[in-house]
């Protein structure tokens, strides 16, 4: 059974990084699935941020890419994002998951001074 | 960017009755799309995927159809399990892959 995890800070300053990492039990993390990231708020509904596959090849919602990063722990078996110079309009609940059939529980990450 | 068009936003029906969810898509997907559900709480659930895929474990009452353009979830006979909210999500060539609104699927 696969299960994800996501975990992290839950509350982000304005103009900080958003780091969060997704633990993975169930399946390796350098088995040939995309992992994702994907977040939801109540303006924006369900937002793609991006992926990676063969734990080095990666795809950016363009709307973010300047400023998100994607990357995997092979030896911790977890993958982990990084949003910079984050806004209020970053909250949401930040979901992580492996080819978009299984999903984490979903962490709320509010960004506010 | 492909924009994903949910119909109707708001879908009231009682138990036993028959769902129709519509997604249309702004231009063609082939039939990389999916349908999942999501009840308050609770991750988004896959339900269909490359269109009419029922993913494992999801009832026989729920079937995906359409390509190109033009998608539909069914629900044959609504269990009370079944009020949510469903989205519809493409992930066809490129980035970025989008998400409907979503339709909710009320008690009547």
């Amino acid at each position: 059974q696969v299960q994800l995890r996501e975990s992290g800070p839950g509350l982000v300053e304005p103009s900080g990084t958003l780091s969060l990492t997704c633990a993975v039990s169930g399946a390796s993390i350098t088995s040939e699935n995309y992992w994702g990231w994907i977040r939801q708020s109540p303006g924006k509904g369900l937002e793609w941020i991006g992926d990676i596959y063969h734990t080095v090849i990666t795809n950016y919602n363009p709307s973010l890419k300047s400023r998100v990063t994607i990357s995997v722990d092979k030896s911790k078996n977890q993958f982990s994002l990084k949003l910079s110079s984050v806004t209020a309009a970053d909250t949401a609940i930040y979901y992580c998951a492996k080819n978009e059939d299984y999903w984490g529980q979903g962490i709320l990450v509010t960004v506010s001074s | 960017e492909i924009v994903l068009t949910q119909s109707p936003a708001t879908l009231s029906l009682s138990p036993g009755e028959r769902a129709t969810l519509s997604c249309r898509a702004s231009q063609g997907v082939g039939n990389f799309l999916a349908w999942y559900q999501q009840k308050p709480g609770q991750a988004p659930r896959l339900l269909i995927s490359d269109a009419s895929n029922r993913a494992a474990d999801i009832p026989a009452r729920f079937s995906g159809s359409g390509s190109g353009t033009d998608f539909t979830l069914t629900i044959t006979s609504l269990e009370p399990e079944d009020f949510a909210v469903y989205y519809c999500h493409q992930r066809s060539n490129r980035p970025p892959y989008t998400f409907g609104q979503g339709t909710k699927v009320e008690i009547k």
